[in-house]
């Protein structure tokens, strides 16, 4: 069964800290892992990593996958109040065509 | 606007009144999917479509039915809802070139709960 682990479960920072959030996985045919942000309401897409070692960047936020050592890590920079949220991680396998969800890392920033 | 769309966003009902959650995406998309969310558990995913009248099971489908007849909508059906139901729930979609599923769109949820 695939299985995916993320942590901490739960991270308080200062507004302006750097976060390190981890996500590790055990998947057959691992095919892809992708990154959410949830808010109050829906997830939305950060990042999607197929090979090892490239780091995809969106402003503050980026991203790397270690397909070796099966985890990613997800790095948000100079934290901002908006950052607070969920962020889930998730991976889909060739021939099972899902998504399987970590639980989920639960960031705040105070200001 | 590019959007996936579900109803109701709240829900409160008995046990074992029969119940319907609706969504439905206009961004022509292939895949479509239902997941719920529990504290502790993350996302697990119910049921999915890859396409017109395909539907498979997830990894928590039991009490649950969904159809997809159209493109645009995949209705989640729960014939004799539980309290063990009462959770969070999102639908999905995403575009599909081939086998492979891209990021998916998520709707806005539904909090359902039964009593």
């Amino acid at each position: 069964e695939d299985k995916v682990v993320q942590s901490p479960l739960s991270l308080v920072v200062h507004e302006g800290d750097t976060v390190t959030l981890n996500c590790s996985y055990e998947v057959t045919n691992f095919r892809s892992l992708l990154w959410y942000k949830q808010e109050k309401k829906a997830p939305t897409f950060l990042f999607m990593l197929t090979s090892s070692g490239i780091e995809k960047k969106s402003g503050r936020l980026s991203s790397i996958l270690d397909k070796k050592e099966l985890f990613s890590i997800l790095n948000i920079t100079a934290t901002q109040t908006g950052d607070s949220a969920v962020y889930l991680c998730a991976v889909d396998a060739f021939g099972n065509e899902k998504l399987t969800f970590g639980t989920g890392t639960r960031l705040t920033i105070i200001p | 606007e590019a959007q996936v769309t579900q109803n109701p966003r709240y829900l409160i009902t008995v046990t074992g009144k029969k119940l319907t959650v609706t969504c439905s995406q206009n961004m022509n998309h292939e895949y479509m999917s239902w997941y719920r969310q529990d504290p502790g558990l993350g996302l697990r995913q119910i049921y999915y479509s890859m396409n017109v009248e395909v539907t498979d099971k997830g990894d928590v489908p039991e009490g649950y039915k969904v159809s997809r007849k159209e493109k645009r909508n995949f209705p989640l059906i729960l014939e004799s809802p539980s309290p063990n139901q009462t959770s969070l729930y999102f639908c999905a979609s995403s575009p599909q070139t081939g086998p492979k599923v891209y990021e998916q769109y998520f709707g806005p949820g539904t909090r359902l709960t039964v009593t």
